[in-house]
């Protein structure tokens, strides 16, 4: 089965500047979820879907943040306007059910400078 | 009470010898313990996982210890191999409540030098 397509895999922006990111997951995975990997550190939890629903966006910083998944197939992620501290992987991942296992895309590297 | 804590952070094996993480955690409701492997440039890949109703779990070279008393669980790689050269993450969550959401530990870095 093809995995979880994420896109851009690269993305240099300047702060204040705004960024979004795409993420196309497993067909029939209902489930998505959009992580955040800063450089020598796990990946953190920014938001968790349900088909189309917000299941946990607890962790979203939503002054900046936002997220989406029409349909409830792809996702697009957003930031606006960019800090420095963003800089990070953004990794998307999808299940089957919101108890299966979390399958991971390559992710999209973020620099913001 | 989320936090999962995680050593060594760096790790060099022979090739042949045993690789061994430790990972600890607080939350007891933690009902799911998955490691993760992940090389440069790609997402992070499951390796194995363990529920906490069992104490051992073996999937060919790799086996997760868990110690339920201790909140404390490892992954274990025999005969280690150049090609498990990578970014080691144990992680947790609580899949009874409808969702899993992993929190990662901080990762430990695995050479395997010939």
């Amino acid at each position: 089965e093809a995995g979880v397509a994420q896109s851009p895999r690269y993305k240099i922006i300047e702060k204040r500047q705004s960024v979004a990111f795409w993420c196309n997951p497993i067909s029939g995975h209902a489930t998505l979820y959009w992580y955040q990997q800063i450089l020598g550190q796990g990946p953190k939890l920014l938001i968790q879907f349900q088909n189309n629903g917000v299941v946990d966006d607890s962790q979203l910083p939503k002054d900046r943040f936002s997220a989406e998944r029409l349909k409830g197939v792809d996702s697009t992620l957003k930031i606006q306007p960019a800090k420095l501290e963003d800089s990070a992987v953004y990794l998307c991942a999808s299940s089957l059910g919101p108890n299966s296992p979390l399958h991971f895309g390559n992710g999209t590297r973020l620099t913001v400078t | 009470q989320q936090q999962v804590k995680q050593s060594p952070q760096s790790l060099i094996v022979q090739k042949g010898g045993i690789s061994i993480i430790n990972c600890a955690y607080e939350n007891t409701a933690f009902d799911y313990f998955p490691w993760y492997q992940q090389f440069p440039g790609k997402g992070p890949a499951l390796l194995i996982a363990i529920r906490p109703d069992v104490s051992e779990k073996k999937e060919g070279r790799f086996t997760i210890s868990f110690n339920k008393s201790a909140k404390q669980f490892s992954l274990h790689i025999m005969d280690s191999q150049p090609g498990d050269s990578a970014t080691y993450f144990c992680a947790a969550s609580i899949v009874a409540g409808g969702g899993n959401k992993l929190t990662f530990g901080t990762g430990t870095q695995l050479k395997v030098e010939l």
